[in-house]
């Protein structure tokens, strides 16, 4: 079965440091895709950042990067120089394409920056 | 990526009757998706709309507690019907699009909202 495991409940940073929010999951397809979405407490899910199974490299968008490790079935979110903005829940969450793309998220872990 | 918008974006509700929420999105997309987010919890699909065919429901959800329309490529509706407590949670549509930079892969955009409270 698909399965998306998120085991920190929450995390807290200092502002302009760099965390890192876990993320593993379970398939058998070779073929997925994995996603983080930031949800701030306005509730509205914003799409961060995508990595396909079969990319080589680690994605990154601005100060989001993916840290992925196959074999291990991780995705890890590392976000840089974190702001005070960047305090919400992150979800993380897997597609199979090919047939249609639903996600399953994860249990979601909430960031909080301070300053 | 598409713009996405919900009406309404909150409501408080008697228990025993329904909502209609509207979906609508700026550019025509094939697949629409329909999640629920019960309070402190994380998002789970509750069926996926593809214009000019019958919603396909994810287990637990049934058509006649959550029917869904999609008479166009670019609109979509979720009713919740004979409401309880038990259903106030966000619910947010999502459409597929192709994400504006990277590799150009397909994801999901979500529109804002709306928020179900059941008294």
């Amino acid at each position: 079965a698909q399965k998306i495991t998120q085991t920190q409940p929450g995390m807290f940073v200092q502002e302009k440091e760099a965390v890192t929010l876990d993320c593993t999951y379970d398939t058998s397809d070779p073929s997925y895709g994995l996603f983080w979405y930031k949800q701030p407490s306005s509730g509205e899910m914003i799409f961060l950042i995508y990595q396909g199974s079969y990319d080589q490299q680690n994605a990154t968008e601005g100060r989001y990067s993916l840290n992925f490790q196959k074999a291990r079935k991780s995705a890890n979110l590392v976000i840089s120089a974190s702001q005070l903005g960047d305090s919400a829940m992150y979800f993380c969450a897997m597609n199979h394409p090919g047939g249609y793309n639903k996600l399953i998220f994860g249990a979601g872990t909430r960031l909080a920056v301070h300053p | 990526s598409a713009v996405i918008s919900q009406k309404p974006s909150r409501d408080i509700c008697q228990r025993g009757t329904s909502l209609t929420i509207q979906c609508q999105v700026d550019s025509q997309v094939t697949m629409m998706f329909w999640y629920r987010q019960q309070p402190g919890q994380s998002l789970t699909l509750i069926a996926t709309a593809n214009q000019g065919s019958e919603a396909t429901y994810e287990s637990g959800f049934v058509i006649d507690k959550f029917p869904i329309s999609r008479p166009n490529l670019t609109f979509s509706t979720l009713t919740v019907s004979n409401m309880s407590p038990e259903d106030s949670s966000i619910y947010l549509c999502s459409v597929e699009d192709v994400v504006t930079s990277g590799q150009g892969r397909e994801t999901q955009y979500f529109g804002p909202g709306t928020r179900l409270l059941v008294l």
